[in-house]
């Protein structure tokens, strides 16, 4: 089992409808966990940074940690054609990935659909 | 604040030849940098960790004599691909922190498309 499961897409939605993105893991040490956006032959940009379980928002995005499941969510509302792109999350154990790198999940394509 | 610049964005080469990829911390210093390659629709996969003034700490799998990495100051770490060949073709990009500024995130590059012939 891998240990970060995130579905590929790709999603397809409407403008202005709300979108969910999730993933699994299995490293029950995670703590620290984030979402970034990655427009196509660029890096990463940081869109959420959380740490343990909660919510938290930003604006149009709020993010969800449910470790009791190992799950999390990305939520944006109101979205946009300029929020087509790959979302990947990633988590540590150690804030900031601290020496060890983060470990990501595999991403999922979004495109909204003027 | 917090912007890593990474060059080149794009290198062409000829099977065999080395390459040197830079990642500069712009606005802030680099303690630790991380080195990530991504094909596509796939994962970001770490492949090494350099913290300034050591050696790095490559990831399983991860040829150090193949992939060489330098973080000789606080704002600039180099990955050379040493006799670089189609299968070393990839997306490649660094991620760099401050471990003294606590649980702060990483910061990306925007990578480099390497493509050997």
């Amino acid at each position: 089992q891998k240990e970060v499961e995130q579905d590929p897409g790709p999603l397809s939605v409407p403008e202005g409808a709300i979108v969910s993105l999730n993933c699994t893991y299995s490293n029950s040490a995670f703590q620290y966990f984030m979402w970034y956006r990655q427009y196509s032959r660029k890096g990463p940009e940081l869109l959420m940074y959380t740490y343990s379980s909660g919510n938290k928002e930003d604006g149009r995005f709020t993010a969800q940690v449910d470790k009791s499941s190992k799950y999390i969510s990305l939520f944006i509302r109101d979205s946009q054609p300029s929020d087509s792109a790959t979302y990947l999350c990633a988590m540590s154990a150690i804030g900031g990935g601290g020496a060890d790198g983060l470990t990501f999940g595999k991403g999922t394509h979004l495109i909204i659909q003027p | 604040g917090a912007v890593v610049s990474q060059h080149p964005s794009w290198v062409i080469c000829k099977s065999g030849t080395s390459v040197k990829i830079e990642c500069r911390s712009l606005d802030f210093q680099a303690t630790t940098m991380f080195w990530y390659r991504q094909f596509p629709k796939k994962s970001l996969m770490l492949m090494a960790t350099s913290n300034e003034g050591s050696k790095a700490t490559y990831e399983q799998g991860v040829e150090k004599d193949k992939f060489l990495i330098n973080h000789a100051s606080l704002t600039l770490s180099t990955l050379t691909v040493t006799s670089a060949h189609p299968e070393d073709s990839s997306f490649y990009i660094c991620s760099a922190r401050d471990w003294r500024r606590g649980n702060q995130p990483q910061h990306f590059g925007d990578g480099t498309r390497l493509s050997i012939l």
